[in-house]
């Protein structure tokens, strides 16, 4: 069975860094982009980016851009999201999804990042 | 960047109704379109990709329908586990972008 399974919540303070992880199994990991969104509390879904997990690019969106860093390790199968200096606005719950020809059919179970002093 | 406009952002309706949500892009992304279900506290599901093909194991009573830069979302007849809120997303061109939600509150 397909799954993605991603780290635990976090909490930081206004001016560092967080990495979220999301371990994929039940399929061949570097068939699928991997992507992320966002929903910070009460508000729709946001898109940071994504990432290739064959060749490890990445296309992020123009609001992360310098803020954000998508790795990936492919003797585990799992990508990590980076965002830095992050700010209250960040907080959030933060999805890894994969993506087929045209949807994200399969969605991690979301990781909770409070940024709070 | 590709604007996804949805409407309305709330409805109230009953069991057994019919309900359409719509879904307006910002310019053509032919059909581009995909719709997902979210609960209270969970990930968001695939309902219908490429704007009217039915995810696998999703009740027929959903469908999809529109091309160019307008979709729609029917639920033929509500059912107590559709309560939920109903985002559509373009996936044309990246920024991949989403509506802003559709709240389906029982009447």
């Amino acid at each position: 069975q397909v799954h993605l399974v991603q780290s635990g919540a976090e909490v930081k303070k206004p001016g560092a860094s967080v990495k979220v992880s999301c371990k994929a199994s039940g399929y061949t990991f570097t068939r699928f982009y991997l992507h992320w969104v966002r929903q910070a509390p009460g508000q729709g879904l946001e898109w940071l980016g994504m990432i290739n997990p064959s060749d490890g690019s990445t296309n992020y969106a123009q609001n992360f851009q310098g803020r954000v860093t998508m790795t990936r390790d492919t003797s585990t199968s799992t990508v990590y999201m980076e965002l830095s200096s992050l700010r209250s606005e960040d907080t959030a719950v933060y999805y890894c999804a994969r993506k087929t020809s045209n949807a994200f059919d399969i969605w991690g179970q979301g990781t909770l990042v409070t940024v709070s002093s | 960047d590709i604007q996804m406009t949805q409407s309305p952002s709330s409805l109230s309706s009953s069991v057994g109704d019919r309900v359409t949500i719509t879904c307006r892009a910002s310019r053509s992304i032919g059909t581009y379109l995909t719709w997902y279900q979210q609960k209270p506290g969970k990930a968001p599901n695939l309902l219908i990709y490429t704007a009217s093909s039915l995810q696998s194991g999703v009740p027929s009573r959903f469908s999809g329908r529109g091309s160019g830069t307008e979709f729609t979302l029917t639920i033929s007849s509500l059912q107590p586990e559709d309560f939920a809120t109903y985002y559509c997303q373009q996936t044309y061109s990246v920024p991949l972008t989403f509506g802003g939600g559709t709240k389906v509150e029982i009447k």
